[in-house]
Parts: structure tokens; C-alpha cells; sequence
């Protein structure tokens, strides 16, 4: 069946970039998820991207997809504290629900 | 704006209780899921309507019953609680398939 793969951890320093990795394995993934998930809280979507993309901007977050090697990032530039959190990368080819990553939980430190 | 809406918060049950989760979306969704979270598990899903009287099992369907009898309403139902289904349930809902929104969870315990 479909997978998802992240990373478990990354720590960063309050004003650095941060790059959270995903891989996919469905090649009929359509649509690309991240989600923010902050300690006590649901999940809330950041951002997406269509399969048929290659980059999105939207403010301090830069989502790349590389479809051939079914790699996604997501990069938040100039990471603050508050964006300390679980990020969870999520694929669907728009036929099935939605595959999540197991979540790469995001440290920032001052 | 609710949003999506769970209750209880907290929950803790005795093996063997029955219990019923419920969650409420105010946004005219046709697509409602209930998710449990486990540490080093992420997300799984466990069952899901596409809309009102239809449900489908996910993931990890097996100990848990759902139903949508109305569309904004989604219940998850535990007929005999094990200690296995101490988790993180999350309800979401969403108009199509990928950008759903998330309640902000209930944390059940099985003792």
C-alpha cells in the first residue's frame, strides 16, 4: 500500500531556515499535504501542492516537490519559537483518503 | 466558527465499557474521518463517510463502529473497550478529498 516516510526530529536555532523532508511511494499521488500540529492540538493545514508543481511560496514557507523521485520538503525560513511543532506530510490521489507521514517534530531553540 | 467540533476532551474507560465519541462540523462537509494517534504511529485512520449514511472502514477499523445519520454528525463508537484503544482520537471533516479540518481531539484511556 501507499507509505509515507519523514524524519522523527529536527532542531534548529530561532532565526535559521528549517527543511523538513518527506518521501512518498504512490505514483498516482495527486495532491500533497503539510500539516502543523502544535501540543495539545488537532492538526491544521499549512500548505499544498499539485502533483503537476514543481515549487510553491507562501510566505516563509517554500514547498519543492521532485516527482520522479517522489521527494517533498517543506522549508520555513527565518524558524521562530512558535513555530515549534509536529509537521505531518500527507499524500492523496484524490480517489482515496488521505496517507499521513508519522510526523517530524519540529525544536526550536533561542 | 466551531469548526469541528469533539466531545468528550478526556475520557477514561474501564476493559469492557462501551462508549461513544462525538464529533459536530458546522461547515456543510460531505467527508467526515476519525483518526487515532499513537506515539511513533502517526495518524491512522479508522473509518470515514463520504457523506450522510455512508461510512467505510479505514486503517484499524476492527473494535470501533461509526455512524452518520445526520450529515454534520460523525460518532465513533467503542462497543467493548480494550486497553489497546488508549489513544488520541481525532475527528476531521473536509469538503473533498485532502484539505480537511481537524478537532482538537480526545484523549481516552482504557484501564
Amino acid at each position: 500500500g501507499e507509505d509515507v516516510e519523514q524524519s522523527l526530529f529536527l532542531s534548529v536555532r530561532e532565526g535559521d531556515s528549517s527543511v523538513i523532508n518527506c518521501t512518498y511511494t504512490d505514483s498516482s499521488s495527486t495532491y500533497l499535504y503539510w500539516y502543523k500540529q502544535e501540543p495539545g492540538a488537532g492538526l491544521q493545514l499549512l500548505t499544498y501542492i499539485f502533483s503537476n508543481m514543481d515549487m510553491k511560496q507562501d510566505q516563509r514557507l517554500t514547498v519543492l516537490l521532485n516527482k520522479k523521485d517522489k521527494h517533498l520538503s517543506l522549508r520555513i525560513a527565518d524558524t521562530q519559537t512558535g513555530d515549534s511543532a509536529i509537521y505531518f506530510c500527507a499524500e492523496t490521489s484524490g480517489y482515496s483518503t488521505l496517507t499521513f507521514g508519522k510526523g517530524t517534530m519540529l525544536l526550536v531553540s533561542p | 466558527n466551531a469548526g469541528v467540533t469533539q466531545t468528550p476532551k478526556f475520557r477514561v474507560l474501564k476493559t469492557g465499557q462501551s462508549m461513544t465519541l462525538l464529533c459536530a462540523q458546522d461547515m456543510n462537509h460531505e467527508y467526515m474521518y476519525w483518526y487515532r494517534q499513537d506515539p511513533g504511529m502517526g495518524l491512522r485512520l479508522i473509518h470515514y463517510s463520504v457523506g450522510e449514511g455512508t461510512t467505510a472502514k479505514g486503517e484499524v477499523p476492527d473494535g470501533y463502529n461509526v455512524s452518520r445519520l445526520k450529515k454534520q454528525n460523525f460518532l465513533l463508537g467503542l462497543e467493548s473497550a480494550a486497553p489497546s484503544q488508549t489513544s488520541v482520537y481525532f475527528c476531521a471533516s473536509s469538503y473533498s478529498i485532502g484539505e480537511a479540518f481537524f478537532g482538537q481531539g480526545t484523549r481516552l484511556t482504557v484501564v
